[in-house]
Order: structure tokens, then sequence, then C-alpha cells
């Protein structure tokens, strides 16, 4: 499975747009990079999916370079209640072993007014 | 839509106690899974289920056992209950695996003393 690499924390302002970079060094090509939103005391919700370029939706965009090495989840003008633990997940290949994925610690963002 | 159902959604146990935690999805999905998330980590999967009639352990399975009873319920259960297994369980499910992303539901706190 492949291992993702995010940062610990991140602190914004409302209204900035805040960008998640994620590190997967050894995707395999089959690989999705997915990513999810996690309030306190709430299980973990899924924002967005892509596997190569870019992917937007009316929460968030994901940019993933040519060689899918890494991703950048973009939240724009966020708002205090985007205030979550996200996380990077790579994997989900066709096949049985597809139907596992691995969370890491994730990125807690803290967004001030 | 209900979506993702667990519970109980608070339980204390005794040490050496058994208990069942159960999980039903109502959205059709072929695969479900059980993870657990301790204070202040991601969550790390303990079994799945890729479609009704299998299941397949995760990373951390030692404790435990799982019942796929039918497509919508998947069921995890504690034998002998340890204090190392005080965690927030989540169940999930995905329409065809990790591709199609997760919906989670919103956990079972367990305290096991």
């Amino acid at each position: 499975l492949a291992k993702t690499t995010q940062p610990i924390s991140m602190d914004s302002y409302e209204g900035q747009e805040v960008n998640i970079t994620c590190s997967h060094n050894n995707i395999a090509t089959n690989d999705y990079i997915t990513w999810y939103q996690q309030f306190p005391s709430q299980g973990p919700r899924f924002i967005i999916q892509g596997y190569k370029t870019k992917v937007t939706n009316e929460v968030a965009s994901l940019f993933i370079p040519a060689d899918r090495k890494s991703s950048t989840l973009s939240l724009p003008r966020v708002s205090l209640s985007d205030t979550a633990v996200y996380y990077c997940l790579v994997g989900g290949g066709r096949g049985n072993a597809g139907n596992m994925l691995t969370f890491g610690g994730g990125t807690r963002l803290m967004v001030k007014p | 839509n209900a979506g993702v159902t667990q519970t109980p959604k608070f339980q204390v146990l005794k040490t050496g106690q058994s208990m069942t935690l159960q999980c039903a999805q109502d959205m059709n999905h072929n695969s479900m899974y059980w993870y657990r998330q301790d204070p202040g980590m991601g969550l790390r999967l303990i079994y799945y289920s890729a479609s009704e009639g299998t299941t397949d352990k995760g990373e951390v399975p030692n404790g435990y056992n799982v019942s796929r009873l039918n497509k919508r319920e998947f069921s995890l259960r504690l034998e002998s209950a340890a204090p190392s297994q005080t965690s927030v369980y989540f169940c999930a499910s995905s329409e065809r695996g990790a591709n199609y992303g997760y919906t989670f539901g919103s956990g079972t706190r367990l305290t096991v003393v």
C-alpha cells in the first residue's frame, strides 16, 4: 500500500485559500488519490478523488502533477466550519487489494477568524 | 437516507467481556469495512468485506472477528475485550471498493475498563 506524507497541522484565516500537499512517492499505476475530511466525533467524509491532472467539485479542487508522486488539495475561501482533519489516501487499484485504504495521521487545519 | 448506521453509539465494557458492534448500510454497497481510531491518530483498518460472503484481515485484526451477515450488515465482535481496544470504531461502505469512495458511519465509542 502506498504510504502518504502530509503536514501534521496548518493554520489559516477565514476567506483565504488553503492548499494541503500530500506526498506519495510509491503510488502504483492503478492507484487513485482520495481526500477525506473529518470533524471531531464524526466519521470521515469523502471530499474529492482523482487520478491525474485536475479535478474540481463544489467543495474543493485536486491538483495532481504528471508524475503523480504528490497531490494538492485546494480549499477556496475557507470558513471557520472548514476546521477539521484532512486525510490523503492513495490506493484503490483494481482487484481485492484495491479494497484496502490506509489512513495516515492527516493534516489538522485550523481556520481562525 | 440513513447511509451507514452503527449501534451502539457508546459502550463501556469490563476486561474480558464480549460484545458485537453492529453496522448496516442502505445504499446497496458491495464492500464494507471496520476501522478503529485512537485519540489523535488516523484510522486503522481492522477487517473488510469486499463483497457479500467474503471477509479479509486489515492492518490490525488481532482480537477481533467479523461477520458479513448479508449485503447490508457487517458486524465486528470482540470476544474478550482488553483495555487496548478502547477506541472509536467506524464502519464504512463502498459501492465496489476504494475507487468509489467510502461512506462512514458516525462511530461507536468503546471504553474497556
